[in-house]
């Protein structure tokens, strides 16, 4: 596609509920970052995929998130029992390959509420 | 101290002034610097791209680089209502890449 695509665009769901957030990269992209942005704290890395491996997890923060990426494209991250602390703007960002040296493009994120 | 530091604002310029938006870091490590613009309810939108020290200028924006004080800033000339929006810095050095940002500066262009 043209840019990076995030579904679902909001996402509301009860405390303890396990969610899935898609991102589909830019074609031919083979760099895929997920990073959550709430209030108060930025924006912050959770993980990083090159092609289908995901050499840095470090930016979990805690075993209740998961990634995965298939066919070097569409990533998901899951998130199991769902905590009120979870609640932010889960965004995607894709580049041409995972060196530093290209610059990363955004989805829209997906908006995530715990009640 | 946390790796980057930005001013959230709000600032507030009327149209047509100059605006300045500036951003330091701690890592020296960083070689890649970013400006991106978030308008309410989007995502990040990548405006300057820059690589070590130096100065680079896309239409009525300038992105500066000085690794020797480890500080970044971008200037937005001739601003417009339109410029309105959350700006944050980016960066890495790392070999994969992923961003450091900033918690950004909120801008408000006033007709």
């Amino acid at each position: 596609g043209a840019g990076v695509s995030q579904s679902p665009s909001n996402k509301v769901t009860e405390k303890g509920k396990d969610v899935e957030l898609r991102c589909d990269p830019i074609s031919g992209h083979t760099a895929l970052y997920w990073y959550r942005q709430s209030l108060g704290q930025g924006l912050e890395f959770l993980i990083y995929f090159q092609g289908n491996s995901a050499p840095d997890k470090s930016g979990l923060p805690s075993d209740r998130f998961s990634a995965e990426r298939t066919g070097g494209s569409v990533s998901t991250l899951t998130i199991q029992r769902t905590q009120q602390e979870d609640s932010a703007v889960y965004l995607c960002a894709s580049s041409r390959e995972g060196s530093g040296n290209q610059p990363q493009h955004f989805g829209d994120g997906t908006r995530l509420s715990i009640l | 101290q946390k790796e980057v530091e930005q001013d959230p604002g709000p600032l507030s310029v009327p149209e047509g002034a100059i605006v300045s938006l500036n951003c330091t870091y701690s890592n020296s490590a960083f070689q890649y610097f970013m400006w991106y613009r978030q308008y309410s309810r989007k995502g990040p939108e990548l405006l300057m791209y820059t690589y070590s020290s130096g100065n680079k200028e896309d239409g009525r924006f300038t992105a500066q680089v000085d690794k020797s004080s480890k500080y970044i800033s971008l200037f937005i000339r001739d601003s417009q209502p339109s410029d309105s929006a959350t700006y944050l810095c980016a960066m890495s050095g790392g070999s994969q890449g992923n961003l450091i940002f900033g918690k950004g500066t909120k801008l408000s262009v006033k007709p």
